[in-house]
């Protein structure tokens, strides 16, 4: 998606091993969040921001941290992945919250932790 | 929490057709309302938007109702082509300045 990136697009990773997922934006928007999409659950929110080095939890935010130390960019971290934690991940930005516009989301980063 | 559903999570219609997605939401003071699509592999994307002073809005192929007697949202896909197949699902901007999303419907049209 134009202006939001995300990487790894794919990653597998071991029980119990530390990963970090980042969201890369060119749109210089204030908010930023973590969802994971699952079967039966839609996008759940994990963490977001609301500027540098703003930020709070979501509904599902256990096991997560995240960071934002510049505007472009949010990174969040499983800081010993678990196979609960298997989940396709969606970062979005948006310029006034869900006031206006909407979220633009990103690709998305599926995990698998194995 | 926020509850956003919707009322058939699979939906198959004919090429050609009208297709109609519900959605039914439960914080009566939300006041913004959006219908995304998303693609197979693909983040969700925004189709059409609906403030509560309005009851309907129209796009281009896409028309959003909403009833805020009953809180309930619906979308409208005229004509439905191959390419409209994918899981909508609505979302509304319920407490903390965030968005709640529902967890969609999956549209599947036949050619």
């Amino acid at each position: 998606d134009a202006g939001i990136t995300q990487s790894p697009r794919h990653k597998v990773t071991e029980t119990g091993t530390p990963v970090t997922l980042r969201c890369h934006q060119t749109e210089n928007h204030r908010y930023m969040y973590w969802y994971r999409q699952d079967p039966g659950h839609g996008l759940r929110l994990i963490h977001y921001s609301y500027g540098v080095k703003d930020t709070d939890k979501g509904e599902v935010s256990d096991g997560y941290s995240v960071s934002r130390s510049k505007t472009e960019d949010f990174l969040l971290t499983l800081e010993s992945a678990t196979s609960s934690q298997t989940s396709v991940y969606f970062c979005a930005i948006s310029d006034k919250g869900a006031r206006d516009y909407g979220y633009t989301f990103g690709s998305g980063t599926r995990l698998t932790v194995v | 929490g926020e509850s956003v559903g919707l009322h058939l999570p699979t939906l198959s219609v004919q090429e050609g057709d009208n297709s109609i997605i519900n959605c039914a939401y439960s914080n009566s003071a939300s006041d913004y309302f959006i219908w995304y699509k998303q693609e197979s592999g693909k983040g969700p994307q925004f189709i059409i938007d609906i403030r509560s002073n309005m009851d309907k809005r129209q796009g281009q192929r896409v028309t959003v109702l909403l009833n805020k007697t009953v809180k309930h949202l619906s979308l409208q896909i005229a004509a439905t082509q191959p390419g409209d197949s994918a899981v909508y699902f609505c979302a509304e901007n319920g407490a903390g300045n965030q968005f709640y999303f529902g967890t969609g419907t999956s549209l599947t049209v036949i050619p």
